[in-house]
């Protein structure tokens, strides 16, 4: 089975400032999807941006950007211009194209400060 | 409005007395999945259905039960809880279960057995 790896359990950041949550991935595979998630207090689970391995390119949506390095099987999240609506629980994910099921990481705790 | 719902919200209950989680969703989505969250672990996938009558084991199916008799309800069924099920639980659909597509989730059981 795929492995997800986040390393940091908890990350702190000032608002305005910019924060990269890290994740990296264990596959043989070479078709595959990321994704982070957002999850605030409400338990909610958002979807913030998601990767396709076979695009080069970077995704990005608004604040939130990833470094993608398919060699290095690592996916960071990069939030820009942080908001105290950014603190949440952020999951890391994967998912094969041919499997059935999102691989997530353990998550790391955001904080936000004023 | 497009949605993914799961009854009851929160639940106590004690060891040995069979529950049902119900998880119904509205926009027609062939695939449905059910997830748990632990703290320290991230979301394990429990069992996903790919469409009626068709259901499958996924990372953590011990202890668990589901059925799917129509498209759009899944119910997540413990026959003889234990405290080791206390847990978050999240129901999840796409349309036909491709890695591609969103993932719809809903807003989460929290479970505890007592």
């Amino acid at each position: 089975a795929q492995t997800v790896t986040q390393s940091q359990p908890e990350m702190s950041v000032q608002e305005a400032e910019t924060v990269t949550l890290s994740c990296t991935y264990d596959t043989s595979e070479s078709d595959y999807y990321l994704f982070w998630y957002k999850q605030p207090p409400s338990r909610q689970m958002i979807l913030v941006i998601r990767q396709e391995a076979y695009k080069q390119q970077n995704a990005t949506e608004n604040r939130f950007s990833v470094n993608f390095q398919k060699a290095a099987k690592s996916f960071s999240l990069k939030i820009s211009d942080s908001q105290l609506g950014d603190a949440a629980m952020y999951f890391c994910a994967y998912r094969s194209r041919s499997g059935y099921a999102l691989n997530f990481g353990k998550g790391t705790s955001l904080l936000v400060t004023p | 409005e497009a949605q993914v719902t799961q009854n009851p919200r929160y639940l106590i209950t004690v060891t040995g007395k069979k529950l049902t989680v119900t998880c119904s969703q509205n926009m027609n989505h062939e695939y449905m999945s059910w997830y748990r969250q632990d703290p320290g672990l991230g979301l394990r996938q429990i069992y996903y259905s790919m469409n009626v009558e068709v259901t499958d084991k996924g990372d953590v199916p011990e202890g668990y039960k589901v059925s799917r008799k129509e498209k759009r309800n899944f119910p997540l069924i413990l026959e003889s809880p234990s405290p080791n099920q206390t847990s978050l639980y999240f129901c999840a659909s796409n349309p036909s279960g491709r890695a591609d597509e969103k993932l719809f989730f809903g807003s989460g059981t929290q479970l505890s057995v007592l």
